[in-house]
């Protein structure tokens, strides 16, 4: 069984629509995170979050936004959607920063 | 700023021959390094961790690397590669009580020729 759930894993979407990329973990991780992986470029980290707090975010753009519901939950809110959004974006989990374990990515295309 | 260098966008060689895929990594403090592979249409897994001690670490399926602190390296090796695998291999590195960021190179695509 998946420890990491994303949804959906494949998903298409119009130029100056809104997503949102659903992830849950089932490790009882505390801390969550989410990495972006485009063509010719390696993962990038874009948010952390321990017990529901932002820690980190190394996003430029406001239009991502995590949300947080429950403790084993981090989605991925993007708004005003545009091509270059486009990549696969994973989800990771974390006890205290260590042994990282990652979802199979939901792959995001912005047409 | 922390970088992870991957020399080797490609690396191609035949089933049963050694390996070693290289990394460099840019921190001046003793960083946790990764080895992460990703086969096809799938996320990342874990292959092996140093976190300290023996610079010598273990991973799954025949893995290892060593971390080489005078050199700023943490090279994957495997004595003998099978067809399967053939996949794109990530070296990362966490900084030391940071926010859990990972910083990855990227990536050496592995193909393992019959």
């Amino acid at each position: 069984d998946p420890k990491i759930i994303q949804k959906p894993k494949y998903l298409v979407a119009v130029t100056g629509s809104e997503k949102i990329l659903i992830c849950e973990q089932y490790l009882g991780h505390n801390a969550m995170y989410w990495y972006r992986q485009s063509a010719k470029k390696p993962l990038e980290f874009m948010f952390s979050y321990s017990y529901q707090k932002l820690m980190d975010n190394q996003t430029a753009s406001s239009r991502f936004q995590p949300q947080s519901s429950k403790k084993n939950h981090l989605d991925l809110q993007i708004t005003a959607l545009k091509p270059d959004d486009s990549a696969t974006y994973f989800c990771a989990s974390s006890w205290d920063n260590s042994d990282y374990t990652f979802g199979s990515g939901t792959r995001l295309l912005v047409i | 700023a922390q970088s992870v260098t991957q020399p080797d966008a490609r690396v191609t060689v035949s089933e049963g021959a050694s390996l070693q895929l290289r990394c460099k990594y840019s921190y001046s403090g003793t960083p946790y390094l990764f080895w992460y592979v990703q086969y096809p249409r799938q996320g990342l897994q874990l292959l092996l961790k140093y976190y300290s001690g023996d610079p010598v670490v273990q991973g799954v399926n025949g893995f290892e690397a060593e971390f080489i602190k005078s050199n700023s390296s943490f090279h994957l090796r495997k004595a003998s590669v099978h067809w399967s695998d053939s996949a794109v291999y990530f070296c990362a590195v966490s900084i030391t009580g940071n926010t859990g960021k990972l910083i990855f190179g990227l990536g050496t695509t592995l193909q393992v020729q019959p």
